[in-house]
């Protein structure tokens, strides 16, 4: 099973400032099929990057994905206040598909 | 849009059973499938099952030995049974619709809580 370590665990920021969030994978993920989500507290999880760098329908440009391999960065350009969240990555590369443990990006 | 519904309390060793009902999607589908995934209160989600509606199943190793899952195509729903429960089920129970392995849209999720 693939294990993804993200990093920071919180990300303390304030609005206009960016978000740079790490996930790194215990193994190379060779199709880049790494996807990120957002989650709101008592929502579901959103999707927001796929194939590592797709962005999904509606997101905003400000989120942007990169990486290959085994490094992964998820980066939110001028933070919005809606953008004060967790955020998942995960590989859907190798069965099982699993996920970060996430990274809070708070208000500071 | 997908809309999960079941029992929200699950006595311990009994059988959990959860429907996910689709709606302006066909189930019948090759370009998406269609997916189950747990997050306990405070964790990150955990993939439990993929479905084909051909009825092809993907299931995490780790509850492999516990799960059944079903395809009703006429009713444009999916179903999941995790027999022998214990507290460690306890968690909100998403579905989702996937393509390739990425959820592309997810339930608003039901919280199932096992206790006695």
């Amino acid at each position: 099973e693939i294990v993804l370590t993200q990093s920071p665990g919180t990300l303390s920021l304030s609005p206009g400032e960016r978000a740079t969030l790490s996930c790194r994978a215990s193994q190379s993920i060779t199709s880049t099929y790494l996807a990120w989500y957002q989650q709101k507290p008592g929502q579901a999880p959103r999707l927001l990057i796929y194939g590592a760098s797709s962005r999904a329908t509606g997101i905003p440009d400000r989120f942007s994905g990169s990486g290959s391999g085994t490094d992964f960065t998820l980066t939110i350009n001028r933070l919005e206040p809606e953008d004060f969240a967790v955020y998942y990555c995960q590989q859907y590369d190798n069965s099982p598909w699993t996920f970060g443990q996430g990274t809070k990006v708070e208000i500071k | 849009h997908l809309q999960e519904s079941g029992p929200g309390l699950v006595k311990p060793s009994e059988t959990l059973s959860l429907t996910c009902s689709v709606s302006g999607a066909s189930i019948n589908s090759a370009t998406y499938y269609w997916g189950w995934i747990r997050q306990p209160s405070g964790k990150a989600p955990e993939w439990i099952a993929s479905i084909y509606f051909n009825g092809r199943t993907y299931y995490n190793p780790s509850l492999q030995s516990r799960l059944t899952t079903s395809v009703d195509t006429s009713k444009n729903q999916i179903s999941l049974n995790l027999r022998s429960v214990t507290a460690a089920d306890t968690a909100v129970y998403f579905c989702a619709r996937l393509r390739l392995g990425y959820c592309t849209n997810w339930g608003q999720g039901t919280l199932v809580i096992v206790s006695s």
